[in-house]
């Protein structure tokens, strides 16, 4: 069974600070995605590696692959409450057509 | 553009009750998917369909019985609701079949709760 554990899972920081926000599991994934959920949708995609080292930034938003592609980490710098939610991590297996979630941080980022 | 439909958006059953959470995607992806999110526990796949026609079980289909009725919909069926089922339901699709790691999109989900 592949299983993605995220941590921390809350996180309740001042605007302006820093965070890193982990995801780890035992299983090599083809790929990993990061998702962000809004109380009452679904998750939407914010980013999608598939190169073990590989680095991505969205704006203030920096992730990265591990080299064995078996954990990820998202971290944020000077946090907004814009930022606030439930961030998902979810690997993918080609073949398999599944993707495995992990178990959510939820930030929150004070004003 | 609507995505991914799921209806309804709110159910309250009775133990022992059945009922059919209904979803259809417009974007012509092959494969569709049934989550459910409970506190602290991510999303938990309980079955996903790659492509029409065909089915496949996830991590706790105990409960559940699903219907690919064409490429647009799929449905998740519950025969005999529990207080356990209580949840959000989260149907999702993608086009998996895409060499690239393809985006699943997610419809707004069902929240069930079940007395």
């Amino acid at each position: 069974t592949q299983l993605l554990e995220q941590s921390p899972q809350f996180l309740s920081i001042q605007e302006g600070e820093n965070l890193t926000v982990y995801c780890n599991s035992s299983s090599v994934f083809s790929s990993l995605q990061w998702y962000r959920q809004e109380p009452g949708e679904g998750p939407v995609l914010l980013v999608t590696v598939v190169t073990g080292g590989e680095v991505k930034k969205l704006k203030r938003l920096t992730f990265q692959f591990g080299d064995a592609r078996k954990d990820s980490s998202l971290h944020i710098t000077a946090a907004q409450p814009g930022d606030t939610g439930l961030y998902l991590c979810a690997g993918f297996t080609s073949g398999t057509y599944k993707y495995i979630f992990g178990t959510g941080t939820r930030l929150k980022v004070l004003a | 553009n609507a995505g991914v439909t799921q209806t309804p958006k709110f159910q309250v059953l009775k133990t022992g009750q059945s009922m059919t959470l209904q979803c259809a995607q417009d974007m012509n992806h092959n494969s569709m998917y049934w989550y459910r999110q409970d506190p602290g526990m991510g999303l938990r796949l309980i079955y996903y369909s790659a492509s029409e026609g065909t089915t496949d079980k996830g991590e706790v289909p105990n409960g559940y019985n699903v219907s690919r009725l064409n490429k647009r919909e799929f449905s998740l069926r519950l025969e005999s609701a529990a207080p356990s089922q209580t949840s959000v339901y989260f149907c999702a699709s993608s086009e998996v079949h895409r060499p690239q790691a393809p985006e699943a999109f997610f419809g707004q989900g069902t929240r069930l709760t079940v007395v």
